[in-house]
């Protein structure tokens, strides 16, 4: 059964300061990976999605890479703001059978940028 | 404009009472989710559904019931039968197929039991 794990789980960071989340799944048999950010008591925002056959996304000040053959993926945001503190959920899209995919989701790193 | 909407955003029942979440897209969406979201737990898959009148159980099914009568709507209710259903819970939507399947998520339920 597919694992997400994603460390460290809550990290501080200071204005200004460019920061890596690490996303880690056990099997590399995935369709594609995606990454969200959730604010408190929000629904999840879809931020970058990278297909299988891809090395890397970008959208502005984020870039997402996939290793899929180690099983990871980062989350690099450059110049952080204040308005990035949320929580990071990554998830990787797998064939479930008879013509459905699933996502199996990781508990999220919790980001606080300090002004 | 398009996307999921939730509601009610807050829900409160007492124990025992069966209550219905409702959810509706207007992305064309073929596929549709419902996940449970607990602190320190990250999301669950409670059932899912790939085209209208049918739907397959997720990871934690028991205690739910959903339906697809329209491709636009997937009400999720929770019965008397869930054993611990205080949680927020998230719907989602997809287009089928291998290629991207990109899912969008609504902005929540949060349900209290007591």
């Amino acid at each position: 059964k597919q694992e997400v794990t994603q460390i460290p789980a809550a990290l501080s960071v200071p204005e200004g300061e460019n920061l890596v989340l690490n996303c880690s799944f056990t099997d590399s048999a995935i369709y594609n990976l995606q990454w969200f950010r959730q604010d408190p008591g929000k629904g999840l925002t879809s931020l970058l999605l990278i297909q299988s056959s891809q090395r890397e996304q970008t959208s502005g000040r984020l870039n997402a890479s996939l290793d899929k053959s180690s099983g990871r993926s980062t989350l690099y945001i450059a110049a952080s703001q204040p308005g990035d503190s949320a929580t990071y959920l990554c998830a990787v899209r797998e064939y479930s059978g008879a013509g459905s995919y699933q996502l199996t989701f990781g508990k999220g790193t919790k980001l606080s940028v300090i002004p | 404009d398009g996307g999921i909407t939730q509601s009610p955003k807050y829900l409160f029942r007492k124990e025992g009472q069966n209550v219905t979440l409702s959810c509706e897209q207007n992305l064309n969406h073929d596929a549709m989710y419902w996940y449970r979201q607990d602190p320190g737990q990250g999301l669950r898959l409670i059932y899912y559904s790939q085209i209208v009148n049918d739907f397959q159980k997720g990871d934690i099914a028991e205690g739910y019931s959903v339906s697809r009568e329209k491709k636009e709507s997937f009400p999720l209710t929770v019965t008397s039968a869930q054993k611990n259903p205080t949680a927020f819970y998230l719907c989602a939507s997809s287009s089928t197929g291998t290629y991207r399947g990109e899912q969008y998520f609504g902005p929540g339920t949060r349900l209290t039991v007591t």
